[in-house]
């Protein structure tokens, strides 16, 4: 029920291209998805987060896609950058308890000139 | 966003010795932090929650006596890791919650340790 699945684990991108990591959860009563940004040696950054009431948010380069009905949820990195290599994280909390992150098991992205 | 520092930043201790690492929330009240445990190319591992004025809730298999944490004011969450041994060494990373009913959560900079 806690489990929140992530793939790929490793992701290659060429400059400019578009960088796709997958989530799906299985707890229905989680209400908030965040993803992360972490670079090595560095503790996780948040990059932009999506609720359950929207089915698309965009900040930026970044797009998150989100369907309630098949409980999966996506981060879509657009005109990828060698800059954004680094391990990316999604998680899942309910806000109405105490709001202990779940997250995935990471995708390591390289993005090549 | 808000930010959250974490010190040491990295630290190297003999085997049986204490290590204390700080997390600090520096523009905000965390009312609730969280510990996280992360080895080399894994997730984020939930060790324990910690909420002001309280005992901390420690996650199933994480040993409380062994961890100690102590959140003694509204910024302010300390981890002691007690007579550390080698397989303690790790990143460990804090986090800590910006207001009620968010989900959202900001992370420290994390404390990598050794212990030889």
């Amino acid at each position: 029920q806690q489990q929140v699945k992530q793939s790929p684990q490793s992701l290659i991108v060429q400059k400019g291209g578009i960088s796709i990591i997958n989530c799906a959860y299985e707890n229905t009563a989680f209400d908030y998805f965040p993803w992360y940004q972490q670079f090595p040696g560095k503790g996780p950054a948040l990059l932009i987060a999506i609720r359950p009431d929207v089915s698309e948010k965009k900040e930026g380069r970044f797009t998150i896609s989100f369907n309630k009905s098949a409980k999966q949820f996506s981060l879509h990195i657009m005109d990828s950058q060698p800059g954004d290599s680094a391990t990316y994280f999604c998680a899942a909390t309910n806000t109405g308890t105490a709001s202990k992150l779940t997250f995935g098991t990471g995708t390591r992205l390289q993005v090549t000139l | 966003g808000a930010v959250v520092s974490q010190h040491p930043s990295w630290v190297i201790c003999k085997s049986g010795t204490s290590v204390k690492i700080e997390c600090r929330s520096l523009d905000f009240q965390a009312t609730t932090m969280f510990w996280y445990r992360q080895f080399p190319k894994q997730s984020l591992m939930l060790m324990a929650t910690s909420n002001e004025g309280s005992k901390a809730t420690y996650e199933q298999g994480v040993e409380k006596d062994k961890f100690l944490i102590n959140h003694a004011s509204l910024t302010l969450s300390t981890l002691t890791v007690t007579s550390a041994h080698p397989e303690d060494s790790s990143f460990y990373i804090c986090s800590a919650k910006a207001g009620q009913n968010t989900g959202e959560l900001f992370f420290g900079e994390g404390s990598r340790l050794t212990v030889l």
